[in-house]
């Protein structure tokens, strides 16, 4: 069973409409992180959270947000959704313990989202 | 905060022949150095690392060197197979937080 999991994998939905996408992990890392990627533009962190109470924001938060259900579990949100936020959009882990040097981060499999 | 600049793809190569991906990097302090690699229809997983200074990071016939002086960590491998196909990201990771910076992806192509 995959590590890091993302559900839906796919999504169709129409502009204004609000959109949850949830992500599970099983590695026991207390660190999780939302990044969006756009052809030509790389990865880009929205969000990301060291522990249950600890959420930041990242490069692009805006029109986003999130929660921390468990250390486990970090939802994404988007509260109204906008064509431009048509996306590939990946959770990822790390381990604390091994901040710094080894801050290997482990990736889920994306979820595709496209907003009409 | 970091940045980090790709050579732009895609780069198309014939199997068997010799790959360079070129990676520069600013970064605060004594940054950790990444390469991640995305196949077709998946998340991105880590490729190689180093952390510090004329580190040489491996795997799966791949290296990259850390260049402080030049602030370069580029990708190599002599001898790339079909399977080699990807999406590359080249990721320092420095500060108190470690969250590392993705460049913008160069796309590898090879043909049989």
């Amino acid at each position: 069973d995959a590590d890091v999991t993302q559900t839906p994998r796919n999504r169709i939905t129409k502009t204004g409409k609000r959109i949850m996408l949830e992500c599970s992990q099983t590695k026991g890392h207390d660190r999780m992180y939302w990044y969006r990627q756009d052809p030509g533009l790389g990865l880009r962190l929205i969000y990301y959270s060291f522990d249950v109470k600890d959420i930041n924001k990242g490069e692009i938060s805006d029109g986003y947000s999130v929660s921390r259900q468990a250390q486990a579990k970090f939802s994404l949100s988007l509260e109204s959704a906008i064509p431009n936020q048509t996306a590939l959009y990946f959770c990822a882990t790390s381990d604390p313990s091994k901040r710094g040097v080894y801050n290997e981060q482990f990736f889920g499999p994306g979820t595709r989202l496209t907003v009409l | 905060g970091d940045s980090v600049t790709q050579m732009e793809g895609p780069v198309t190569l014939s199997e068997e022949a010799f790959l360079t991906i070129n990676c520069t990097y600013t970064a605060t302090g004594y940054p950790s150095l990444f390469w991640y690699v995305q196949y077709p229809g998946e998340g991105l997983q880590l490729l190689l690392k180093a952390t510090k200074a004329d580190d040489k990071g491996s795997n799966k016939g791949f290296e990259a060197t850390y260049r402080k002086e030049t602030t370069s960590f580029h990708l190599e491998k002599g001898s790339v197979q079909v399977s080699d196909s990807a999406v590359y990201f080249c990721a320092p990771a420095s500060g108190g937080s470690y969250i590392p910076t993705f460049g913008r992806g160069t796309s590898l192509i090879v043909h049989p």
